[in-house]
């Protein structure tokens, strides 16, 4: 069964750059699948930042575009996310999910636990 | 962006009743490849959210049988047979047809 685990700081200063990464185990990260991140603010909704293909092909959240890069070490059997410009609004909980099948438009079937980001000086 | 929109925001049920939650999108959710990517999560409290049913009425892996979707195009809905006290926690529509990816408000299920 695929397992998916986030790490990273879990304060980051306002105006600084979120990083995150997100550990595979149980499948390979070049599987036919693609590598979602999620975030969801206290107390909130959930909210997709975007995708990595194994490929490197990205699709991001519009909103956030600007702001995110993310990248795959298929050595490590990971993927990472990226946020510049952070600011308070960008406090949540932060989840990587695998989206099923080549076509990025899957569900998404395995998540990681989460990993709480708070933005603060 | 797709608008997933869900009814009721809150559902009170007796435990061993059943539980209905609709959702709908601002367009139709079926893909050109002929798949219609409608999806439902559940999220206990504390917990990240899983997978329930993929593609409008498909149970995911240990999903037991009393969850079940139904729906077409714009319009869907989950189900839950006979309500158990582990089903609490807020269950969401998610659309993955059109990028960006977008979730309903969630509905909030809580035993009477």
């Amino acid at each position: 069964q695929v397992q998916l685990q986030e790490s990273g700081p879990g304060l980051v200063k306002p105006s600084g750059t979120l990083s995150l990464t997100c550990a595979v185990s149980g499948g390979s990260i070049s599987s036919n699948n693609w590598w979602n991140w999620v975030r969801q603010p206290p107390g909130k909704g959930l909210e997709w930042i975007g995708q990595i293909y194994h490929s490197g092909s990205t699709n991001y959240n519009p909103s956030l575009k600007s702001r995110v890069t993310m990248s795959v070490d298929k050595s490590k059997n990971q993927f990472s996310l990226n946020l510049s410009s952070v600011t308070a609004a960008d406090t949540a909980v932060y989840y990587c999910a695998r989206a099923f099948g080549g076509s990025g438009h899957g569900d998404l079937d395995y998540w990681g636990q989460g990993t709480l980001v708070t933005v603060s000086s | 962006d797709i608008v997933m929109t869900q009814t009721p925001l809150s559902s009170p049920v007796t435990l061993g009743q059943p539980a209905s939650i609709s959702c709908r999108s601002s367009q139709s959710l079926v893909h050109s490849d002929g798949n219609t990517y409608l999806s439902w999560l559940q999220q206990r409290p504390g917990q990240p959210p899983r997978l329930l049913i993929y593609k409008i009425s498909n149970r995911f892996s240990g999903v037991p049988d009393r969850f079940s979707g139904s729906g077409a195009g714009t319009d869907f809905t989950l189900k839950i047979s006979r309500v158990e006290a582990e089903d609490v926690g807020v269950y969401y529509c998610t659309q993955g047809t059109q990028f960006p990816h977008t979730f309903g408000q969630g509905t909030k299920l809580e035993i009477k």
